[in-house]
């Protein structure tokens, strides 16, 4: 089955504990992105990879981390979790053209006391 | 610069009442639009997107919406609501791969759509 996949689905933590919310998808999509969903902000990009070892910055990247070793793999890393980052996270993988559906993963619920 | 703007937070409708959800879009590139849903604690699902082929755009579930260039605007639309549509509506625009740049991505704020029995 065509998937992406997250883990972990929910997680609780405290200021300044690193981190790792792990997203891998089996279609073979070159593009990858995660989002942060706020309510009454939609859904904001944090990070994009149009390939292996190819990340930019969306429009929210302060206080995130990415990286692209394999295709199918874009763990988002919090080096120092912070109260503010508390929010609903997707992570969502299409081909390489701007007209690609994105397929989404089920989201993470992260909570930072 | 790219933006998304849903002119509406929330709409109400009865059942069995036509549905307009509304969005604007502005690009520097050819865009493709889509519309995705939300239903509550679930993830996200493609209702339907404009590739630069028909603009008027059938989508599931009795969904559809129209590009009108002129307008900059892409509507999404349902000649009658079912309970079954009450969800968070999200209106996305995605340019610049084609124009030989990288893919920027950008979500409207999102429409809650709510269904009256």
């Amino acid at each position: 089955e065509a998937q992406v996949t997250q883990n972990p689905r929910y997680l609780i933590t405290v200021t300044g504990k690193k981190l790792t919310v792990t997203c891998s998808q089996n279609m073979n999509h070159e593009y990858m992105s995660w989002y942060r969903q706020d309510p009454g902000l939609g859904l904001r990009q944090i990070y994009y990879s149009m390939n292996v070892e190819v990340t930019d910055k969306g429009d929210v990247p302060e206080g995130y981390k990415v990286s692209r070793k394999e295709k199918r793999n874009f763990p988002l890393i919090l080096e120092s979790p912070s109260p503010n980052q508390t929010s609903l996270y997707f992570c969502a993988s299409s081909g390489f053209l701007q007209s690609d559906t994105q397929y989404f993963g089920p989201g993470t619920r992260l909570t930072v006391l | 610069a790219q933006s998304v703007t849903q002119l509406d937070s929330h709409v109400s409708v009865s059942e069995g009442t036509p549905v307009l959800l509304r969005c604007n879009y502005s690009s520097s590139y050819s865009p493709s639009l889509f519309w995705y849903v939300q239903h509550p604690n679930k993830g996200l699902q493609l209702l339907l997107k404009y590739t630069s082929a028909a603009t008027l755009v059938k989508g599931i579930n009795g969904f559809e919406a129209e590009f009108k260039k002129s307008e900059t605007s892409f509507h999404l639309t349902k000649p009658s609501a079912h309970m079954s549509d009450a969800a968070e509506y999200f209106c996305v625009v995605s340019a610049g791969r084609e124009a030989g740049g990288y893919q920027k991505v950008t979500f409207g704020i999102g429409t809650k759509l709510q269904v009256i029995p």
